[in-house]
């Protein structure tokens, strides 16, 4: 049983390239939330999705970020034109249900090491 | 394998003592570690961290203990209060490397 899994660990781009980071969630689970983590920061919400729907995109950078989370297939998280600022860990997290409501288990993924050069 | 683990699903404690979280890691290359705190309406928010160079990191009542030859992290609380209530990752990282989070601990205060 497979847990968050998110792929690639490390991901090394040069500044204007594109970085895609995918996330396969726990099996079973259809809820997925992206968040980032700074240097010297804690994490913080990115983007909240179910299968098809983004449900909540309230920690979305207004350019350069999009996330999807199709029917087949993990949860893309992109970012276009990378900039240094954007260097930071990103994580993945799955739950059966809305992440509000406590019964349901929270699992996170290991995470994205983003480095932007 | 579960490199950070936390081995107490849950915790009680009564208002204005102390709770003490507790986390063991494995790998002996993790240089930086955190806690986090989930409430169930949000998502995690950052709380604490330490870095290997030190021992103790102190912020108001929350304070991190690490022993690095036991491989253990404990996260202190005093006066813990019923706004404490959450669930507490701790999570740790070596250099370049991803961030490994333990599975929570379920911190209840009662008032």
């Amino acid at each position: 049983n497979a847990g968050v899994m998110q792929n690639p660990r490390h991901l090394v781009r040069r500044r204007g390239q594109e970085a895609r980071l995918r996330c396969s969630p726990m099996k079973g689970h259809s809820h997925v939330y992206w968040y980032r983590q700074l240097p010297e920061e804690g994490l913080k919400f990115m983007v909240y999705l179910q299968k098809e729907n983004i449900i909540d995109e309230s920690g979305m950078p207004k350019e350069r970020f999009s996330a999807e989370f199709p029917k087949e297939g993990p949860s893309i998280l992109r970012i276009q034109q990378v900039v240094r600022g954007d260097s930071a860990a990103y994580f993945c997290a799955s739950s059966l249900g809305r992440h509000w409501e406590m019964n349901y288990g929270y699992t996170f993924g290991s995470g994205t090491r983003l480095t932007v050069v | 394998d579960q490199q950070v683990k936390q081995n107490s699903p849950s915790l009680s404690v009564q208002e204005g003592r102390i709770s003490i979280l507790n986390c063991d890691y494995t790998n002996s290359m993790f240089d930086y570690f955190l806690w986090y705190k989930k409430y169930p309406a949000e998502g995690p928010t950052f709380l604490i961290s330490i870095s290997s160079i030190k021992d103790k990191n102190e912020d108001g009542r929350f304070t991190v203990f690490l022993n690095k030859s036991a491989k253990h992290l404990s996260l202190h609380i005093v006066p813990s209060q019923p706004g404490d209530s959450a669930v507490y990752f701790c999570a740790a990282s070596a250099v370049g490397n991803q961030f490994y989070f333990g599975t929570g601990t379920s911190l209840t205060v009662i008032p």
